[in-house]
């Protein structure tokens, strides 16, 4: 059974470009969350997406979108890139029953370097 | 807002010293509780989480956490760490029964030494 898959692993942009990140859940997972880890902190939340609508936003500016597909993928974008968008980015994908929450899988992430 | 507190930011240990990390965490209602390890170039995986029932949860390879209500913790232990125990760990908080974001703590690094 396949994890939590993430494309690419690693990217390097210049500023002012625009980004794609994907994540692929696990199989029967429909809710997908993106987290931003900058070295040395913990994963920040960005965006919770379940049954393809937008569930939760973190403190994030404009620049970053997303969205689900409707085979439960997941798109992460970001815009006007900024050196401080470098980070792993990591996505994770989860099991979710009414309105219990049964846990988070995360993939190994998109080590995006802006510069 | 929740928010979580992890105060050992670097913690180094002998091979077969216990450990045990702390995690405090702030918020109002009721919690589900994780803990998450990072192994150098790997992805986060999950140690070992708290939804209800006892306090005292294991988890995969010899850890367990005690979940204590009136202390807003959940720290995290091993009687005996080993060398393969280095990594970054992370305690983390979401708002139970519901679908919500994870909130983590700031992570502590553990170095095991020979």
């Amino acid at each position: 059974d396949a994890g939590v898959t993430q494309s690419p692993t690693h990217l390097i942009k210049t500023r002012g470009q625009h980004v794609t990140l994907r994540c692929s859940p696990i199989s029967g997972h429909k809710s997908v969350s993106w987290y931003q880890q900058v070295l040395g902190q913990g994963p920040q939340f960005i965006f919770q997406y379940y049954e393809k609508e937008e569930r939760g936003r973190g403190n994030f500016p404009d620049r970053f979108s997303a969205r689900q597909f409707p085979n439960y993928s997941s798109e992460l974008n970001v815009n006007a890139l900024l050196l401080g968008d470098s980070a792993l980015y990591l996505c994770a994908s989860s099991l979710v029953v009414g309105t219990a929450n049964y846990g988070y899988t995360f993939g190994s992430g998109t080590r995006l370097t802006v510069v | 807002a929740q928010s979580v507190s992890q105060h050992n930011h670097h913690v180094i240990l002998s091979e077969a010293a216990s450990l045990e990390l702390g995690c405090n965490y702030s918020y109002g209602g009721t919690v589900n509780l994780f803990w998450y390890v990072q192994y150098p170039g790997q992805h986060l995986q999950l140690l070992l989480k708290y939804f209800s029932g006892d306090p005292l949860v294991k988890g995969i390879k010899g850890f367990e956490a005690e979940f204590i209500k009136s202390k807003f913790s959940f720290n995290l232990r091993k009687p005996s760490v080993q060398w393969s125990d280095t990594a970054e760990y992370f305690c983390a908080v979401n708002e139970a029964g519901t679908a919500s974001k994870l909130t983590f703590g700031t992570g502590t690094r553990l170095q095991v030494t020979l």
